[in-house]
């Protein structure tokens, strides 16, 4: 099974920041890699796709890119509605979670 | 608009049965691969199992293999989840989930029903 590791898990930052999530495969996965927002009590939201492809609609603060089997999502100046959970996705074979990093204030 | 709308969670004893439905519409729906993925309470989704565009080809998780199977009804455009053989560690929200492709990510998901698997 690939496993996805993601970091930090929590991670504390303030209107206006830019933050980045980092996720690492245990294998290649080429550019199968998915990243959601989940915000408490709602399904998660397909922000990224094929590691870099923003998902229609995603503001384009949201931004991922690739090198080798590490992975990052970045959030280029924060907004309030940008609080939540972050979660990468590998689908190379079947799919994978990781387990998510908490975006607070 | 692309709607997902799941149903028949609940409560359910240890070693019981229960089964999922999962109704879409606004998408052609016997052209994606659907998912059934779960969350267990403070924990991240988990893939549990996926069914092919014309139900032929239905894969699982391991930790559900023999004990859950999906499928589907294209002239229903729903969407189901059979459980069998329950155990308390299967207590989780779960949501359908349209793919993209076979090895798919996620662009649409239902709202999500919780299931609880307890004495």
């Amino acid at each position: 099974d690939i496993r996805m590791t993601q970091s930090p898990s929590t991670l504390s930052a303030s209107v206006g920041d830019r933050v980045t999530i980092t996720c690492r495969a245990s294998q290649s996965i080429s550019d199968s890699l998915a990243w959601y927002q989940q915000k408490p009590g709602k399904a998660p939201k397909l922000l990224i796709y094929r590691a870099s492809s923003l998902e229609s609609g995603v503001p384009s603060r949201f931004s991922g890119s690739a090198s080798g089997t590490e992975f990052t999502v970045t959030i280029n100046s924060l907004q309030p509605d940008d609080f939540a959970t972050y979660y990468c996705q590998q689908y190379y074979s079947f799919s994978t979670f990781g387990q998510g990093t908490k975006v607070e204030i | 608009e692309v709607q997902l709308v799941e149903s028949g969670g609940g409560l359910v004893q240890p070693g019981g049965s229960l089964r999922l439905s999962c109704a879409v519409s606004g998408f052609t729906f016997r052209n994606y691969w659907m998912h059934w993925v779960r969350q267990a309470p403070g924990k991240g989704p988990e893939w549990v199992s996926r069914v092919s565009s014309d139900g032929s080809i239905m894969n699982s998780a391991d930790s559900v293999r023999g004990r859950f199977t999906s499928s589907r009804d294209n002239t229903q455009n729903t969407l189901y989840l059979q459980m069998n053989s329950m155990r308390a560690e299967d207590t989780a929200v779960y949501y359908c989930a349209r793919g993209v492709g076979a090895a798919a990510y996620f662009d649409s998901w239902g709202q999500g029903i919780l299931v609880t698997v307890s004495s």
